[in-house]
């Protein structure tokens, strides 16, 4: 079967860096995409991997292994309003995106 | 519009009655997605509209659960005589390049249902 799997929760603290690792096992891949989910709105779209590699994005870059079905996301200078649910998803072999549960994490000042 | 929107934001209803769900999904996108998700929990696909083409109806959890697109822009999703377990939010999502890698998926705000 298909599977995405994330850490429930993780705890920061203000300014700190934090990654948020995701596997994952899909029928085939055609890109992973991270999403962050604050509490009671709508997933927004944050970055989108297809190679091997790092992709930057200002405070937040995403990492990709595609031999080992390994994502990671890194946040850096952590701000409370980073407080929020991180959800991996992948693209399988027919464009579907496949959602890990989310990675809920807690910002402490 | 500028995003997607949904309607209404929050319904309450008794156990056995039928509900519908709006969905109004980003002006020139050709997908749409149902998706449900439960409190703390992951998102659960339901549906998936392209274009003219018959509709994903894979994630669908049950035969009470039906949705149609008219002039392949607005969504309703019905269930039909609700029970507890449908309690959760209904997320709907629209996009550009379906069948591309690149395809990213703009969500609207939801519809929180909750079923006494």
């Amino acid at each position: 079967g298909q599977n995405i799997d994330q850490p429930t929760e993780m705890t920061a603290t203000e300014g700190a860096i934090v990654q948020i690792n995701c596997t994952y096992q899909t029928s085939g891949f055609n890109g992973l995409f991270w999403y962050q989910q604050h509490a009671g709105e709508a997933p927004t779209f944050l970055s989108y991997n297809v190679l091997d590699g790092l992709e930057e994005k200002g405070r937040f870059s995403s990492f990709l292994s595609r031999s080992k079905g390994y994502s990671y996301l890194l946040l850096k200078e952590l701000q409370m309003k980073d407080s929020a649910s991180y959800l991996c998803a992948v693209m399988d072999s027919n464009y579907q995106l496949i959602w890990g549960a989310g990675t809920k994490l807690i910002i402490k000042p | 519009g500028a995003g997607v929107s949904q309607s209404p934001s929050n319904k309450v209803t008794e156990k056995g009655k039928d509900v519908e769900l709006r969905c109004d999904p980003i002006s020139g996108h050709t997908a749409l997605y149902w998706y449900r998700q439960s409190l703390g929990q992951g998102l659960e696909f339901l549906i998936y509209f392209q274009g003219n083409s018959a509709p994903d109806k894979s994630g669908l959890p049950s035969d009470r659960f039906s949705a149609e697109r008219t002039g392949g822009s607005v969504s309703t999703l019905t269930i039909q005589r609700t029970q507890q377990e449908d309690s959760a939010v209904y997320l709907c999502a629209s996009s550009l390049q379906p069948q591309s890698g690149t395809d990213t998926q703009y969500f609207g705000p939801g519809t929180r249902l909750t079923v006494l």
